[in-house]
């Protein structure tokens, strides 16, 4: 069955550190990858999108998010992590010609002063 | 508008009761779906319009769930006879097509009393 996997719940670091979101996916061939951030309240936000060709993407608001074949993961990362970033963070994938996005269950980001 | 518009942003029911729920999605996008959230976990699929049809409707939980497109823009999501156990956060989103990224709106709260 077509699932996406977030195994963090939740994280919490340090204002200035770095941060590393994981997801990995289970799908017979990649499907299209995104990560969305959702701050209470309100509704989802992309942050970026992997289709195909350079398996490191760039998005907004400093996020990078880098596909994995081999480990079936796209994991999101931001070398500097600001207060502003507290939200909760969820990775969704779309097979090829589905009607439907996969979504995991996010992980929710706590950052400290 | 610039973006996927959702109305109401809060609606208190009573059990029982019809609700309605209506999308607008960003101008041109032929792709449409709603996703059901519930607190602490990922948007879950509901529905898939590719222009005004129901191209997907196996994530509708029951027959009390119903959802229309009429003209290929606003969608309305209706639910007949709500139970508690519907209270969620309703999502829209839309998207050029079903291979391309969704954005979504800010959601419905629906709290059935």
């Amino acid at each position: 069955a077509q699932s996406v996997t977030q195994p963090d719940i939740h994280i919490t670091v340090s204002e200035g550190a770095s941060l590393e979101l994981r997801c990995n996916y289970s799908y017979g061939a990649t499907p299209y990858l995104f990560w969305y951030v959702q701050s209470p309240g309100q509704g989802l936000q992309l942050l970026l999108k992997y289709f195909s060709g350079d398996t490191l993407v760039q998005g907004i608001k400093g996020f990078e998010a880098e596909f994995k074949r081999s480990q079936s993961s796209f994991n999101l990362r931001k070398p500097s992590v600001h207060w502003s970033d507290a939200a909760e963070y969820f990775c969704a994938a779309h097979p090829y010609n589905f009607n439907k996005f996969y979504f995991g269950s996010g992980t929710k980001l706590n950052v400290k002063p | 508008g610039a973006g996927v518009s959702q109305t109401p942003s809060n609606k208190v029911t009573e059990k029982g009761k019809y609700v309605e729920l209506r999308c607008d999605p960003i101008s041109g996008h032929t792709a449409l779906y709603w996703y059901r959230q519930s607190l602490g976990q990922g948007p879950e699929f509901l529905i898939y319009f590719q222009g005004t049809g129901a191209a997907d409707d196996s994530g509708l939980p029951n027959d009390r769930f119903f959802a229309v497109r009429p003209e290929g823009s606003v969608s309305t999501l209706k639910i007949q006879r709500t139970e508690r156990g519907d209270s969620a956060v309703y999502l829209c989103a839309s998207s050029w097509d079903k291979n391309t990224e969704a954005f979504f709106g800010q959601g419905t709260r629906l709290t059935v009393v």
